[in-house]
């Protein structure tokens, strides 16, 4: 497609349960990032990825989340055993390699945790 | 990693000019900067990215003074449809791109 994919746009779950987010990237972008939002707030980093290196997953808020992508196409963001405060919306971001390039949003996830 | 910080919010009338300053005080070498818009329900969009002295397009221009400790974003005559949330960011390099609070801009009628 055109733009960043993020798919579901809405997710509501119930406390306890997993969660699975995808986002498909823009094709030829090498970088894939992904954000948490909470109402009103700035994103918080989660997890970048870069190609085939091994991704920078500092941003991760606790061994609850994880995220994989297979070489420079599809991503999935998981959230085991989903807790209220999980609740936010999910962006991701593709960019081609280097410095400069600017970053592409999808329009996100909606996850309530009920 | 380069800290940004900017006005939690600002408002302002419809065909004012708007600046919007961030100050990064520990930019280095090969930082540049870049600002992205966001408008509720949608991920943030890139306005406009310099390295020193001021970039134009036809969104928005970007001032960078000498030591580029800091740098301000201006919309000429903004409009409502402005109203949004405005991020700064530095850095270099892909793992780089973490996002401060952003300034939250409204345009009064």
């Amino acid at each position: 497609g055109a733009g960043v994919s993020q798919s579901p746009s809405n997710k509501v779950t119930e406390k306890g349960k997993d969660v699975e987010l995808r986002c498909d990237p823009i094709s030829g972008h090498t970088a894939l990032y992904w954000y948490r939002q909470r109402l009103g707030q700035g994103l918080e980093f989660l997890i970048y990825f870069q190609g085939n290196s091994a991704p920078d997953k500092s941003g991760l808020p606790s061994d609850r989340f994880s995220a994989e992508r297979t070489g420079e196409s599809v991503s999935t963001l998981t959230i085991q055993r989903t807790q209220q405060e999980d609740s936010a919306v999910y962006l991701c971001a593709s960019s081609l390699a280097g410095s400069r390039e600017k970053l592409f949003f999808g329009s996100g996830t909606q996850l309530s945790v009920l | 990693l380069a800290k940004t910080t900017q006005p939690i919010s600002m408002d302002s009338y419809e065909g004012q000019e708007v600046n919007i300053t961030c100050s990064h005080n520990n930019i280095a070498t090969n930082d540049y900067i870049t600002w992205y818009q966001q408008f509720p329900s949608q991920g943030p969009r890139f306005i406009i990215q310099g390295y020193k002295t001021k970039v134009t397009n036809e969104v928005a221009s970007l001032f960078i003074p000498a030591d580029r400790k800091s740098s301000t974003l201006s919309l000429p005559r903004v409009s409502l449809s402005d109203t949004a949330v405005y991020y700064c960011l530095v850095g270099w390099g892909n793992n780089d791109m973490r996002f401060g609070a952003g300034t939250r801009l409204t345009v009064k009628p």
